[in-house]
């Protein structure tokens, strides 16, 4: 059963900081992986989708890597702004039936970008 | 350009009593749909997924059920909620995926759920 870990489960950085959320996973035998942000009491914002053939994908301050071979992504965020503050998931999904790709989340990391 | 609405957005229900919550999809044909629920304090988890008209799959056992009666519309109904049912309910949408790859999911803005 796949499991995903995302460290750490909260962050707080001061304005303009550079940062690195990690992500990591159990099953290797993965289709993609996809960042999300969560703001409070709000759905699902999709940031960055990685194919499993891919090592990176950018999205302006953002950058996400994938070493599937080590079950591991990271989501840089450049200079980051109070406005980035918000919860952040990663998911890695995995055919389940049909055309149907089954995502399994992490916990999300709690950040706070301080002005 | 693809949409996703979800409602109700709140809502407060005594236990024991029914339950729809309603999704629909515009600007796309032929949607995966999705149902997950987000309790207080844990991960997202999947409930239903669906590829087509009348094709439900559960993932998890529970009161719930889910129905697709039409390409995008998608619903998630109880006959009798309980306490444990509360929670952030999130549908989503992605499209037809190839041989290889997929599609990214888009979620809805969600419905709070709180038993009473």
């Amino acid at each position: 059963k796949q499991e995903v870990t995302q460290i750490p489960a909260a962050l707080s950085v001061p304005e303009g900081e550079n940062l690195v959320l990690n992500c990591s996973f159990t099953d290797s035998a993965i289709y993609n992986l996809q960042w999300f942000r969560q703001d409070p009491g709000k759905g699902l914002t999709s940031l960055l989708l990685i194919q499993s053939s891919q090592r990176e994908q950018t999205s302006g301050r953002l950058n996400a890597s994938l070493d599937k071979s080590s079950g591991r992504s990271t989501l840089y965020i450049a200079a980051s702004q109070p406005g980035d503050s918000a919860t952040y998931l990663c998911a890695v999904s995995q055919i389940s039936s049909g055309s149907a790709r089954q995502l399994t989340f992490g916990s999300g990391t709690q950040l706070t970008v301080l002005p | 350009s693809q949409t996703i609405h979800q409602w109700p957005a709140t809502l407060v229900q005594p236990v024991g009593s029914p339950l729809s919550l309603e999704c629909t999809v515009e600007g796309t044909s032929n949607p995966n749909l999705y149902w997950y629920r987000q309790a207080a304090g844990r991960g997202l988890q999947l409930l239903f997924y669906s590829v087509g008209i009348g094709q439900i799959s559960s993932e998890v056992p529970q009161n719930l059920s889910a129905s697709r009666p039409q390409d995008r519309q998608f619903i998630l109904s109880s006959k009798k909620l309980l306490l444990s049912d509360s929670g952030f309910y999130l549908c989503a949408w992605s499209g037809g995926t190839g041989a290889q790859g997929g599609q990214p999911q888009h979620f809805g803005d969600g419905t709070r759920l709180s038993i009473l």
